[in-house]
C-alpha cells in the first residue's frame, strides 16, 4: 500500500537559518497537502500542490511538488521562533481514492 | 461558527471498556477521516468516509468501528479488543473535488486513557 515518508524526523535550527524537510511516497501522488501542528494542537492546513513540477511560496516557506509527483518538499528560509511545531505532508492517490495519509511529521525546534 | 467539533476533550476509560469519540461537523463536507496520533508520532488513519452510509478502513482500524448515517457526524468508537487504546484522536473533514480532495480541516482532538 501507499506509505509517505518524511525526513527528517527531528529538526533543530538556530533562528535566522534555513531548513528543508522532504516527503517521498512509494507511489505517484494525485496532490499533496502541507500541515503544521504547534504543540499540544492540531494540523492546521498550510498548502495544496496538484501539478508536477509546482512550486508555491508562503512568504519565507516555499513548497515543491516533483515533477514525478512521488515527492514533495518545504523549505524554510529565516527562521523564528514562530516556525515551531510539527510539519506533515499528506497524499492522496488515483488509486485510494480519498484516503488521505500522512507522513510521520518533522518537528522543528527553533534555539534564539 | 462553522468548523468540526470533538467531544470530549479528555476522556477516561476503564480497560475492558467500550468507548465512543463524538465527532460532528456543520461545514457541509463530504468526507470525514478518523486518526490516531501517539506521543512524538505521526497520524495514522483509523477510518475514513467519503459519503455517508459508506466508509472505509485505514491503516490501523482494528479495534475500531465507526458509522456515518448523517453526513454531518462520524462517531468512533474504540473497543475493547483495541490493545493499546490511549492516545490522542483526532477527526477531520474536507471536501471532495472529483478525485480529489480539498483541505482538511481538523477538530481539537479527543485525548483518551484507558485505565
Amino acid at each position: 500500500g501507499q506509505q509517505v515518508m518524511q525526513i527528517p524526523q527531528y529538526q533543530h535550527v538556530q533562528e535566522g537559518e534555513d531548513f528543508t524537510t522532504y516527503c517521498n511516497s512509494s507511489t505517484t501522488l494525485s496532490n499533496i497537502q502541507w500541515y503544521k501542528q504547534r504543540p499540544g494542537g492540531h494540523p492546521v492546513f498550510l498548502i495544496q500542490l496538484v501539478k508536477s513540477g509546482e512550486v508555491k511560496k508562503q512568504k519565507r516557506l516555499t513548497f515543491q511538488f516533483g515533477e514525478a509527483k512521488k515527492n514533495s518538499s518545504l523549505h524554510i528560509t529565516a527562521t523564528q521562533t514562530t516556525d515551531v511545531g510539527t510539519y506533515f505532508c499528506a497524499g492522496l492517490t488515483t488509486d485510494s481514492w480519498g484516503k488521505l495519509q500522512f507522513g510521520a511529521g518533522t518537528q522543528v525546534v527553533v534555539t534564539p | 461558527d462553522g468548523g468540526i467539533t470533538q467531544s470530549p476533550k479528555y476522556l477516561f476509560r476503564k480497560e475492558g471498556q467500550n468507548v465512543t469519540l463524538s465527532c460532528e461537523q456543520n461545514l457541509n463536507h463530504d468526507a470525514m477521516y478518523w486518526y490516531r496520533q501517539d506521543p512524538g508520532q505521526g497520524l495514522r488513519l483509523i477510518y475514513y468516509s467519503q459519503i455517508v452510509n459508506d466508509f472505509q478502513k485505514g491503516d490501523i482500524a482494528e479495534g475500531y468501528s465507526v458509522s456515518r448515517e448523517k453526513k454531518e457526524s462520524f462517531p468512533l468508537t474504540v473497543t475493547s479488543a483495541q490493545k493499546n487504546p490511549t492516545a490522542f484522536y483526532l477527526c477531520a473533514s474536507s471536501e471532495r473535488q472529483g478525485t480529489m480532495n480539498t483541505e482538511a480541516f481538523f477538530g481539537q482532538g479527543t485525548r483518551l486513557t484507558v485505565v
